[in-house]
């Protein structure tokens, strides 16, 4: 079955850049999603299609491709954004859609 | 304001089965791809399925976790949306999410979330 790999941790400092990166054989053929999730809530789509951002959204969430790696990047991060943060896309049929397994992003 | 709400969670015996429901209210449900994606205690989110839209004939798609036991439908006169799931296992055990699409007419990622219903699976 289809997987996508991020790395379970990354820490920064406020105001740092934060960049989160997801690995899949599918991903130069398939869009990527990215969601974050705060504990005991519903997760909050930050980026659709790699790189567009829903309305809502504040800029300093990006998203970006390239080959079968796609990133995340939170510039100028909070202590808001401490999170876990979860890549999906599909497999190269396009009808099998995964979550990877998450990041827990630590603002420290 | 865009409403997702699940009901029907709770606990049922391995093998049983269980009937989620999801009432949608504050935009066109019939134009949009509808998800479920469940959450296991402590773990990640996991796909279950889909349904599309009426203009791409309501086709579905299972996760291999779940297909052949769990079935998505959707009532568009009812702005809402299904899953039956039989023959559960304890391995089901999660907090079920139904999602829609962020925009209409295709699939633009998971925009509107419920805020989910437990569904516990023991003896």
């Amino acid at each position: 079955s289809y997987e996508l790999t991020q790395p379970p941790s990354v820490s920064v400092s406020p105001g740092q850049t934060a960049r989160i990166t997801c690995s899949g054989d599918a991903l130069p053929k398939q869009y990527a999603y990215w969601y974050q999730q705060k504990p005991g809530q519903a997760p909050v789509l930050v980026i659709y299609k790699d790189s567009e951002r829903p309305s809502g959204i504040p800029e300093r969430f990006s998203g970006s491709s390239s080959g079968t790696t796609v990133t995340l990047t939170i510039s100028g991060v909070q202590a808001e954004d401490e999170a876990d943060y979860y890549c999906q896309s599909a497999d190269s049929s396009g009808t099998s859609w995964v979550f990877g397994g998450g990041t827990k992003l630590t603002v420290l | 304001e865009v409403q997702l709400v699940e009901s029907g969670g709770g606990l049922v015996q391995p093998g049983g089965s269980l009937r989620l429901s999801c009432a949608a209210s504050g935009f066109t449900f019939s134009d949009h791809y509808m998800d479920w994606v469940r959450q296991a205690p402590g773990k990640g989110l996991e796909w279950v399925g889909r349904t599309r839209n009426k203009a791409n004939s309501y086709t579905t798609e299972y996760a291999a976790s779940v297909k052949g036991r769990f079935t998505i439908s959707r009532d568009d006169s009812k702005n809402s949306l299904y899953l039956q799931m039989n023959s559960l296992k304890t391995e089901d055990t999660a907090v079920y999410y139904c999602a829609s699409s962020a925009y209409s007419g295709s699939y633009y990622g998971l925009g509107y979330w419920g805020q989910g219903t437990l569904v516990t699976v023991s003896s």
